[in-house]
Formats: C-alpha cells, sequence, structure tokens
C-alpha cells in the first residue's frame, strides 16, 4: 500500500516569505507527527497529531512555526517569515495507535532551503 | 526519556555480523529500547524494539543486558543495503503515541 507522502520534496525560498509543507499520512492512520532534521543531526521533533488537534506541539522552535490536520488526515506544516536557518529536511510520519508496536512511518521528506 | 550513547561510526565487512552497541544507563523499567536506520535521502525506517526480553524479527536481534543499561543491535548477515545510521531510542510507552527522540546515531557502512 502506499506510504507517507510529502510535497514538494525540494523547495527553495527566498528570507522572509511564507512556506507550506504537505503530509499524506498512510491511511487510517489516527497519529501524525513533524520531525526538524539538520545536516549531521538525528531528526528533531516538532509537533504530534491525535486526530485533528495537536496532541504535543512542545517541538515548534516559535511562533513562526505552525501545523494544522483539519480533517484528521491531511497536514501542512506552515513557516512563516523563513529564516537561513530554519533550511533543513522536514519529515512526516504517521502510526496507528492500536498497532501493536507504535511504529512510526516516515516520509521521504521536504529539503527546505531559506536563501 | 532516558538519554542513549552510541558511537559516531562502525564498519562491517559485507555477510559478517554488525553488532551495534547502544548505552541507555538511566533507562526506567517501564521505557522501552527501539531502533530505527535512515538510509541516506530517505526518511527514517523501525527496525526493531524490546523492553527486556531479547527480540529477533526479519531484520535484526535485539539483544538487552539483564540490568537493561545496554543493548545490541545484530544484523546477523551485513548487506551493502544496510549501509546507513542507526539510532537507538529510548521511550517509555508502547502502544501509545509519543514522539521519539533522536541522538546522531552511529553510521554504519558496510564493505564488500
Amino acid at each position: 500500500g502506499a506510504g507517507v507522502s510529502q510535497t514538494p520534496s525540494n523547495k527553495v525560498t527566498e528570507k522572509g516569505k511564507y512556506v507550506e509543507l504537505r503530509c499524506d499520512p498512510i491511511s487510517g492512520h489516527t497519529a501524525l507527527y513533524w520531525y526538524r532534521q539538520s545536516l549531521g543531526q538525528g531528526p528533531e521533533f516538532l509537533i504530534y497529531f491525535q486526530g485533528t488537534g495537536a496532541a504535543d506541539d512542545s517541538g515548534l522552535p516559535n511562533d513562526r512555526f505552525f501545523a494544522v490536520r483539519p480533517e484528521g488526515s491531511v497536514s501542512t506544516l506552515k513557516i512563516q517569515r523563513t529564516e537561513r536557518g530554519d533550511s533543513a529536511v522536514y519529515l512526516c510520519a504517521s502510526s496507528s495507535p492500536s498497532g501493536t508496536y507504535n511504529e512510526q512511518f516516515f516520509g521521504p521528506g521536504t529539503r527546505l532551503t531559506v536563501l | 526519556d532516558a538519554k542513549t550513547t552510541q558511537p559516531t561510526s562502525m564498519d562491517c565487512a559485507e555477510g559478517r555480523a554488525a553488532n551495534l552497541p547502544c548505552n541507555h544507563s538511566t533507562i526506567s523499567g517501564n521505557e522501552y529500547v527501539y531502533w530505527y536506520r535512515q538510509i541516506h535521502s530517505q526518511g527514517p525506517q523501525y527496525i526493531i524494539h524490546g523492553l527486556k526480553n531479547n527480540e529477533t524479527n526479519e531484520m535484526a536481534s535485539l539483544i538487552i543486558t539483564e540490568d537493561r543499561k545496554s543493548s545490541t543491535l545484530i544484523l546477523p548477515h551485513a548487506t551493502l543495503r544496510d549501509t546507513a545510521v542507526y539510532y537507538c531510542i529510548v521511550r517509555f510507552t508502547q502502544g501509545g503515541s509519543e514522539k521519539l527522540v533522536f541522538g546522531k546515531g552511529t553510521k554504519l557502512t558496510v564493505n564488500p
């Protein structure tokens, strides 16, 4: 079956611009996560959704970052007034809480470059 | 979540067993040990997890010491496609939905 998909795969933007990154989770997965990965580092947690609501947004670095999941499926990560330090790979993952292993399935990521 | 310590890098010959260590000396009784790996330019992939007993699946084996302060991931017959960064993670829940806290992991290179 289809895995987690993310679009776009690459995004180049200029400092100060607004960007939206999209995540399509595996069908039926109620939990959705966003992570950010800088070069040479492990992924860093940003936010977790259970259904439509953000159950844990403790990883969002500041109020320029916002994420939504209005219908409990697709999620959009929104970054306002982008800065060069926002350049990273943004990873999305989904999981089924009813699953035995709580395995998180990751998408391929969106590489964001802020010039 | 407890902190983990892993070697920065390791090498292994193709066809041999790869043994990747992880220290988690501050692990608490209800925390599980999870292993994920990340092949270049892909998202992380779940490998295996355990609480206190050794575990085996089609990908790997997980050996957890009796005091649970360390564990070893074993890839019994490493192939070139196993070259990846391997992350050892401890977390307190198995069935709930909780974030994963990644360290820098171990970069495993499988050589022909």
